[in-house]
C-alpha cells in the first residue's frame, strides 16, 4: 500500500524568505509524485509532477521539488516566497492503479 | 483554458436524503475520479471511472454511493441515503490518461448533512 507523510501541518515564513515543505512517501512499486496547491475556496491545482527522468522537477510559480529515492522524499522548495503563495499544499503519490494517495497537507502562511 | 466544473458549490441536505453531485470533466479526458475531504482531514480517493465502468473504488465507496456518466459530458456521484459523516468537500477530477498524468480537479462541492 502507498502512503504519504507531510511532516509539517503549518509552515509560517516571512515574505522573500526561502521555504521547504517536506513530503515522504512509501510505496512498494514505482511511483509518480505530485504537488498540488489549494488556495482558499478553490480546487486543487497541480504545481509539479515527477514521472521519470531528472530528479529535480520545476513547476509553476517558481516552485521546484527533488525526488530522492533513497530517502523516499519529494520535498517542495521555493527560494523566495510571496504573500500570494499563502495556501495549502498537498503531496500525492500515484502508481499503476487509478488513484492518487494524498498527504494531510501543509498550510504555508507567508507573513509580510 | 479547459476546466472541470462542479455543481452545486454548496449543498445542504437532511440526513437520509439522496444527493447527486454533478461534474463536467474536460471534454477529451477519459478517466474520471471522485475524491472527498472531510474538514481538517486528508483528501481521500473514492472512485475512478474509465470506459463507462468503475475501474477502482476505495473502502469508503460502499453501496450508498454510485457513479454514472449519463451522457457524453456529465459525471455524477450519488449518495443514496446521506449520513452526518458524509459531510465533506467532494472533488471531481479528470485526466487524459491514468493518474500518472495530470489530473485536473474541480472547485469542489461542499456537502453539509444536517
Amino acid at each position: 500500500a502507498q502512503s504519504v507523510t507531510q511532516l509539517d501541518s503549518q509552515v509560517p515564513v516571512f515574505e522573500e524568505a526561502p521555504v521547504e515543505l517536506r513530503c515522504n512517501y512509501s510505496s512498494s512499486v514505482s511511483v509518480y509524485l505530485f504537488w498540488y496547491v489549494q488556495y482558499p475556496n478553490q480546487g486543487l491545482q497541480l504545481l509539479l509532477k515527477y514521472l521519470s527522468g531528472s530528479t529535480l522537477v520545476k513547476g509553476i510559480n517558481g516552485f521546484e521539488a527533488e525526488f530522492n529515492k533513497s530517502q523516499t522524499s519529494f520535498h517542495l522548495r521555493k527560494p523566495s516566497v510571496h504573500i500570494s503563495d499563502t495556501a495549502e499544499y498537498f503531496c500525492a503519490v500515484g502508481s499503476y492503479g487509478n488513484k492518487l494517495v494524498f498527504g494531510a497537507g501543509t498550510i504555508l502562511r507567508v507573513k509580510s | 483554458e479547459p476546466e472541470v466544473t462542479q455543481t452545486p458549490s454548496h449543498q445542504v441536505t437532511q440526513m437520509g436524503q439522496e444527493v447527486i453531485l454533478r461534474c463536467v470533466p474536460i471534454s477529451n479526458h477519459l478517466y474520471f475520479y471522485w475524491y472527498r475531504q472531510i474538514l481538517g482531514q486528508k483528501v481521500e480517493f473514492l472512485v475512478s471511472f474509465y470506459n463507462n465502468e468503475i475501474s477502482e473504488k476505495s473502502e469508503i465507496f460502499d453501496d450508498q454511493f454510485s457513479v454514472e456518466r449519463p451522457d457524453g459530458s456529465n459525471f455524477t456521484l450519488k449518495i443514496r441515503s446521506t449520513k452526518l459523516e458524509d459531510s465533506a468537500m467532494y472533488f471531481c477530477a479528470s485526466s487524459e490518461m491514468g493518474p500518472n498524468t495530470e489530473a485536473f480537479f474541480g472547485q469542489g462541492t461542499r456537502l453539509t448533512v444536517v
